[in-house]
C-alpha cells in the first residue's frame, strides 16, 4: 500500500497563472480531503468529497479554487489565477468510509509557491 | 462551524521534562477527537484517537485528557526526548459529519 499519493511535490508558478494539484487516495477509501496547510494559519480545511461527489466545500475560496473527483482513484484541486497568498502546502487525505471517526491518512502534500 | 485554538504555537523543553499542549474548541456536538504528529518534511501521522466517553488516555510516552464540559482537549508528552520534536495537530469532529476541523499546530523542540 503506497499510501496517498500527491503530485507535483512541489509547483512554482507565476502570478497569474493556473495551478493543478493531483491526489491519488488509499485503495479502498471513499471520503477524500483537501487541507491548506501554512505556518500561521495551520491546516485549513477545504473540501471533502465521499464517493466522489462534493459534500462540504465551505473553506473553498469561491473565486478561483475548485477541486474535481471524477472517478474512485484520483481527485484534483485546480487554482486559476494563482496569487502570492495562495502560497502553501496543499495537503490530501483520505479515510475509510465509516463517517468522522476515522483517521485520516495524509498525503506528503504539494508545495505551491506563487512567484 | 467548528473553531479549534491551539496554544502555545511553540514549545521548547529540555530532554526529559514534559511538553503540555492544549486545545479548546467551540462545538458542543464534538464527538471525536485526534492528535496527529508531522515530523520535519513528512506526512502527518496520527498519534492517538481518542472516544468522547474517556477524560484521560494513556499513549507510549504521552497522556491525553478530554475536557468536555470546558471542550478542552490536551496533550501531555512526558518525559519528551529529542526524537518528540516535531509538529502536533489535535483535531476535532462531530458525529454528524466527516469534517475534521485542525487546531493550528504547536512546534515542537526537544534539546538533549
Amino acid at each position: 500500500n503506497a499510501g496517498v499519493i500527491q503530485t507535483p511535490r512541489h509547483k512554482v508558478t507565476g502570478k497569474g497563472q493556473e495551478a493543478t494539484l493531483w491526489c491519488e487516495p488509499i485503495s479502498g477509501h471513499s471520503a477524500v480531503f483537501w487541507y491548506r496547510q501554512t505556518i500561521v494559519q495551520g491546516l485549513e480545511f477545504l473540501t471533502y468529497f465521499r464517493n466522489q461527489a462534493p459534500i462540504d466545500d465551505s473553506g473553498m475560496p469561491k473565486e478561483r479554487f475548485s477541486a474535481q473527483m471524477p472517478n474512485q482513484s484520483h481527485s484534483t484541486l485546480k487554482i486559476q489565477s494563482t496569487q502570492p497568498q495562495d502560497s502553501a502546502v496543499y495537503l490530501c487525505a483520505s479515510s475509510l468510509p465509516r463517517l468522522s471517526n476515522e483517521r485520516l491518512f495524509f498525503g506528503h502534500g504539494t508545495k505551491l509557491s506563487v512567484l | 462551524g467548528e473553531q479549534v485554538e491551539q496554544r502555545p504555537p511553540h514549545l521548547s523543553v529540555r530532554e526529559g521534562d514534559s511538553a503540555f499542549i492544549t486545545c479548546t474548541y467551540t462545538d458542543p456536538n464534538s464527538y471525536y477527537f485526534f492528535w496527529y504528529k508531522q515530523e520535519p518534511g513528512a506526512s502527518l501521522q496520527l498519534l492517538m484517537k481518542v472516544f468522547s466517553s474517556t477524560e484521560i488516555n494513556e499513549g507510549q510516552g504521552f497522556t491525553v485528557l478530554l475536557n468536555k464540559k470546558d471542550k478542552r482537549l490536551s496533550l501531555n508528552l512526558t518525559a519528551a526526548h529529542p526524537g518528540d520534536s516535531a509538529a502536533y495537530f489535535c483535531a476535532v469532529s462531530s458525529s454528524n459529519t466527516d469534517k475534521v476541523v485542525f487546531g493550528t499546530g504547536t512546534r515542537l523542540q526537544v534539546s538533549p
